[in-house]
């Protein structure tokens, strides 16, 4: 595709429910990154893929948080048990393999835990 | 803990007028970023800037990195009221070309018409 896409663009949800939201890449980008957004704040790591690499996922909040990343292309960021904190915008970006370093982003998923 | 971290927190300029936002950071770096967000929007790359240059520019963009001081900062000349943006500078922590990029808290640029 043309950008980052990501879905839903907003997610409410009640508490204790899972959730599950999808990061589909620019085609070719061999990284991606999670980043989480809360209210008036600064982007939150919380993984990185590259290629066939580990995820480095030193950012994840807790064990109700993963991500995978099927065929090196969309990824999903699951979180389960849904808590109150855990709402937030969700961030999807990838990097091309080249040297230019920069991200690019999708629009987000906003995410209301009731 | 932030890597970067920006300020000031948010700044309101006139049009026309020049703004400048400060980035420091704690760790040895490869590279440092500076990107823009407008409100509920992602986020959009502005410049890069590696840890062996001193200055760049881009258009009303000019970017300056003291490594010795561990600080950037990013001035926007000329202001328009469409540069009314979060701003968040990134940084590739030292020995990683690009892997990951820790973003600061953001500075909240308002310019009035």
């Amino acid at each position: 595709g043309a950008g980052v896409s990501q879905s839903p663009s907003n997610k409410v949800t009640e508490k204790g429910k899972d959730v599950e939201l999808r990061c589909d890449p620019i085609s070719g980008h061999t990284a991606l990154y999670w980043y989480r957004q809360s209210l008036g704040q600064g982007l939150e790591f919380l993984i990185y893929f590259q290629g066939n690499s580990a995820p480095d996922k030193s950012g994840l909040p807790s064990d109700r948080f993963s991500a995978e990343r099927t065929g090196g292309s969309v990824s999903t960021l699951t979180i389960q048990r849904t808590q109150q904190e855990d709402s937030a915008v969700y961030l999807c970006a990838s990097r091309g393999g080249g040297n230019t370093g920069e991200l690019f982003f999708g629009e987000g998923s906003r995410l209301t835990v009731l | 803990s932030q890597q970067g971290e920006e300020d000031p927190q948010a700044l309101s300029i006139q049009e026309g007028e020049n703004a400048t936002m400060n980035c420091s950071y704690k760790t040895s770096i490869n590279n440092l970023q500076w990107y823009r967000q407008n409100s509920g929007r992602g986020l959009v790359h502005l410049i890069l800037i590696r840890s062996n240059e001193r200055e760049k520019h881009s258009g009303r963009l000019r970017v300056t990195l003291d490594t010795s001081k561990k600080s950037s900062s990013l001035l926007i000349t000329a202001s328009r009221a469409a540069d009314t943006a979060s701003y968040f500078c990134a940084t590739a922590a030292g020995g990683t070309s690009y892997g990951k990029l820790t973003f600061g808290q953001g500075t909240i640029l308002t310019v009035h018409p």
